[in-house]
């Protein structure tokens, strides 16, 4: 079982509607994470980060943590076609300073 | 600012053979790590380091090894090339809290 998981989708939804990626981790002792968005071919960007319970809003973006279920999600509201990539979701493993990802989550935004 | 650079950017290798990647960032981060990715499986970390004259393993080190020269650079080496390490490998580096910045990625075909 990897240590941060996430479904892989993909995950296709409408212009202008909100595009729910959801992430579990599995180490306790995690006490950071992070979001990162993949265009094909190119490399990782982080776009959210977040380390308390709750939410974290940034523009249309808003980072969800529940450290009792282990449980991190990403809200894109208003999605636009230029937000169809891979989301990685990541966490600090143990509080180590080591970043661990997920598989990550394909994200289709049809007009 | 030139940010994480990778070189080389792309490389084929026959089975058995070594080489070295290499990676630079002038962002004067403590943290820098080596992941790989491959179709499905996310990014899969291979090693860290949390500052000068400190490596650990990640999730796949086996038939890598690492050094880290300076606070700048961050090199990944592969001693006897299998077709298993066909692979695109990320460099990446961060200010210690897990937001990291990612180089261009190396393109690795082993033959």
């Amino acid at each position: 079982q990897k240590e941060v998981e996430q479904n892989s989708g993909p995950l296709s939804v409408p212009e202008g509607a909100i595009a729910s990626l959801n992430c579990t981790y599995s180490d306790r002792g995690s006490q950071s994470f992070f979001w990162y968005r993949q265009y094909s071919g190119k490399s990782p960007e982080l776009i959210m980060f977040i380390y308390s319970n709750g939410d974290k809003e940034d523009g249309r973006f808003t980072a969800q943590l529940n450290k009792a279920s282990q449980y991190v999600s990403l809200l894109i509201r208003d999605s636009q076609p230029s937000d169809s990539a891979t989301y990685l979701c990541a966490a600090d493993s143990g509080n180590t300073g080591k970043l661990i990802f997920g598989q990550g989550t394909t994200l289709q935004v049809k007009p | 600012n030139a940010g994480v650079t990778q070189t080389p950017k792309f490389q084929v290798l026959k089975t058995g053979q070594s080489m070295t990647l290499q990676c630079a960032q002038d962002m004067n981060h403590n943290s820098m790590y080596w992941y790989r990715q491959d179709p499905g499986m996310g990014l899969r970390l291979i090693y860290y380091s949390a500052s000068e004259g400190t490596t650990d393993k990640g999730e796949v080190p086996n038939g890598y090894n690492v050094s880290r020269l300076n606070k700048r650079e961050f090199s990944l080496r592969l001693e006897s090339a299998a077709p298993s390490q066909t692979s695109v490998y990320f460099c990446a580096s961060s200010e210690g809290q897990g937001r990291a910045f990612f180089g261009q990625g190396t393109r690795l075909t082993v033959v």
